[in-house]
């Protein structure tokens, strides 16, 4: 069983469309959190840490359910500039300090 | 300033032979990780060093893969005798260390713009 775990998509929205990215991840005593971003043939970058208590960042907000080991993204009002695949980033506490990739969302925002 | 750097960002090479692949992290930056992405695959973690500690290098897919990190900043991964399937980008990242303590997200790593290996 993979550790992280996303729906690849692709999402295909049209601009202004809310979307949220889903993922799980297998390891219970896992600590840390994140969203990334990766851009086509580029190198992912951070896009927000995620928080116990759910954090959010402008049209960014993201969602914690340690009980359910669940992880969620959510985009509203989405923009042509957020066409990216969005790796769900978890840090196992028994991995060191190691990140974990999901294998990433395809998000497409159509005009 | 100045992000963290990886050199070639492009290799072609034929199986059987070795590759050094550089990174140059972020100045001031002690924790330094080695990562591959292969095709529609997620990025895959191979080696994390902290400052003068013994690497970590658990991600290492064979004995084939080793890396050094020379006077605590940059940082030689080395591929020998290469085989088709290590074709992939190998990406590098850095960080400040910090290590995770209960619910807070350890320190943000940051990731070069990675090489690009080819295997004929």
């Amino acid at each position: 069983r993979k550790e992280v775990e996303q729906d690849p998509g692709p999402f295909n929205v049209p601009e202004g469309a809310t979307v949220a990215f889903n993922c799980t991840y297998s390891n219970s005593a896992s600590q840390s959190f994140f969203w990334y971003r990766q851009d086509c043939r580029k190198e992912p970058k951070l896009l927000m840490s995620v928080y116990s208590s759910g954090n959010e960042d402008g049209r960014f907000t993201a969602q914690l359910n340690r009980a359910s080991q669940y992880i969620s993204l959510l985009i509203r009002d989405s923009k042509l500039s957020d066409s990216a695949t969005y790796l769900c980033v978890v840090n196992f506490a028994n991995s060191g300090y190691a990140l974990n990739f999901g294998k990433g969302t395809s998000l497409l925002v159509t005009p | 300033g100045a992000g963290v750097s990886q050199s070639p960002s492009n290799k072609v090479t034929e199986k059987g032979k070795d590759v050094e692949l550089r990174c140059d992290p972020i100045s001031g930056h002690t924790a330094l990780y080695w990562y591959r992405q292969s095709l529609g695959q997620g990025l895959e973690f191979l080696i994390y060093f902290q400052g003068n500690s013994a690497p970590d290098k658990s991600g290492l897919p064979s004995d084939r893969f080793s890396a050094e990190r020379t006077g605590g900043s940059v940082s030689t991964l080395t591929i020998q005798r290469t085989q088709q399937e290590d074709s992939a980008v190998y990406l590098c990242a850095s960080s400040l260390p910090q290590p995770p303590t209960g619910g807070l997200p350890t320190d943000t790593q940051y990731f070069g713009p990675g090489t690009r290996l080819t295997v004929l």
